[in-house]
């Protein structure tokens, strides 16, 4: 199985401020398609996770431009612009390029 | 806009076996891929297995094959997730999840359940 491996785990922020959040896989996450399936999610406490970027980049409908998701081949970054509360909660990277789908461990994203 | 609603909190005894299912409304069923993921009391996601119901074969991850098994009933837009030979380190919440995009391979899950939480104690 691929092994998604996230720094920091977790990430204390000022409000306003900056955040990024880096995901490395263990191999190559390029498809024979030519995509690569990688996605970020974040789950606020208490429930589920919602997505917000995949294949490393596009925005899924509805989340705020302060999010953004870069990277190619194993290493991956998501970066949040100005941290507002609401995104208080832990972050998660996820590759559905090899089965099975796998997720990284987490990062926790708080405000200081 | 698709949503979909799980059936609620389960408390089972260690050997016995728990059924959960996903009901999918407002839109296309079918065609999507469902995937099951749990997560432990404070811990992460974790990909059990899955299935695109129009083709009606799942998949699953080499840790649960032979304990789990997802079904989908697509007259009623509904899938399944039953594991058996319960023990205590499937306390967990279980999650149905749909993937982005139809009748392909696995690309992310856009459209999550609410959960459903499994507690397994004697």
């Amino acid at each position: 199985d691929i092994v998604m491996t996230q720094t920091p785990l977790s990430s204390p922020v000022t409000l306003g401020q900056p955040a990024s959040i880096s995901c490395r896989s263990s191999q190559s996450l390029v498809h024979s398609d030519g995509n690569t399936y990688l996605s970020w999610l974040q789950q606020r406490p208490g429930q589920p996770p919602r997505l917000l970027i995949y294949k490393i980049s596009n925005r899924f409908s509805g989340v705020p431009d302060r999010f953004s998701g870069s990277g190619a081949g194993t290493d991956f970054t998501l970066k949040i612009s100005r941290v507002e509360a609401e995104d208080v909660g832990v972050y998660y990277c996820m590759q559905a390029t090899q089965f099975p789908p796998t997720f990284g461990q987490g990062t926790k994203v708080e405000i200081k | 806009q698709v949503q979909l609603v799980q059936s609620g909190a389960e408390v089972k005894k260690p050997g016995s076996s728990v059924k959960v299912s996903c009901k999918a409304s407002g839109g296309t069923f079918s065609s999507y891929a469902i995937s099951w993921v749990r997560q432990a009391p404070g811990q992460g996601l974790e990909w059990m297995g899955g299935i695109i119901p129009i083709f009606g074969t799942a998949n699953y991850a080499q840790k649960f094959q032979g304990r789990v098994t997802i079904t989908a009933d697509e007259s009623t837009s509904t899938a399944y997730m039953e594991l058996s030979s319960l023990r205590s380190e499937d306390t967990a919440v279980y999650y149905c999840a749909r993937d982005r995009r139809a009748l392909t391979t696995l690309d992310a899950f856009d459209i999550w359940g609410q959960g459903t939480m499994v507690t397994v104690s004697s």
